[in-house]
């Protein structure tokens, strides 16, 4: 019963460096997102991935790439972190579009501190 | 857009309360209305759900009704607990727009 698995928990960086946040889920969902939680903004989307082999920008996906590497794994990467990148960071599976009671399974999160 | 709003709080109860989170939504079309529960330190989970009008979610003593005339899918207890203080998000999901839009969330906080 993994469900979505994020890697790692807790990771500080200092400004400049790079790092990629793993994702992976073990429901043959379709569709996987990555979202960054705010105090005061709530979750906000920052790129999603309808099926395997594509990859569309979400709300706020500046400063940030994505692969999806296959079915079970979508990563998100960090180029050049800045202090503005310090969230929690959670990744997020569901079954495939066209399904009107679609419900997101959520990961654990990553807390990220950049300084 | 699509849209949903909701109060950030924190909401502060005595435990046996009744509890009333507000949510409305703006929508193109016909969503699926969601609340999701994050407890500390964890990811979140859905609590509920209603994928028409008229419809009732519940779980775990909490209820929400999909009401299309006034848009909204307020979240409600009739005795809340101590263990229910968490944060609580309202979502909607459209199909097509192939993902889910979240309120800012609502933190509840019971004391016993």
């Amino acid at each position: 019963n993994a469900g979505v698995t994020q890697t790692p928990k807790f990771q500080v960086l200092k400004t400049g460096q790079s790092m990629t946040l793993q994702c992976a889920q073990d429901m043959n969902h379709n569709s996987m997102y990555w979202y960054r939680q705010d105090p005061g903004m709530g979750l906000r989307l920052i790129y999603y991935s309808a099926s395997e082999g594509t990859t569309d920008k979400g709300e706020v996906p500046n400063g940030y790439n994505v692969s999806r590497l296959n079915k079970r794994e979508f990563s998100l990467r960090l180029e050049s972190a800045a202090p503005s990148q310090t969230s929690v960071y959670f990744c997020a599976s569901s079954e495939a579009q066209g399904y009107t009671n679609t419900e997101a399974f959520f990961g654990q999160g990553t807390r990220l501190t950049v300084v | 857009g699509n849209s949903v709003t909701q109060m950030e709080g924190p909401v502060t109860l005595s435990e046996e309360a009744f509890l009333t989170i507000n949510c409305t939504y703006t929508a193109t079309g016909y969503p699926s209305l969601f609340w999701y529960v994050q407890y500390p330190g964890e990811g979140l989970q859905l609590l509920l759900k209603a994928t028409k009008a008229d419809d009732k979610g519940s779980n775990k003593g909490f209820e929400a009704t999909y009401r299309k005339e006034t848009t909204s899918f307020h979240l409600e207890k009739g005795s809340v607990q101590v263990s229910d203080s968490a944060v609580y998000f309202c979502a909607l999901y459209i199909r097509g727009y192939q993902k889910v839009t979240f309120g800012i969330g609502t933190k509840l906080q019971v004391i016993p």
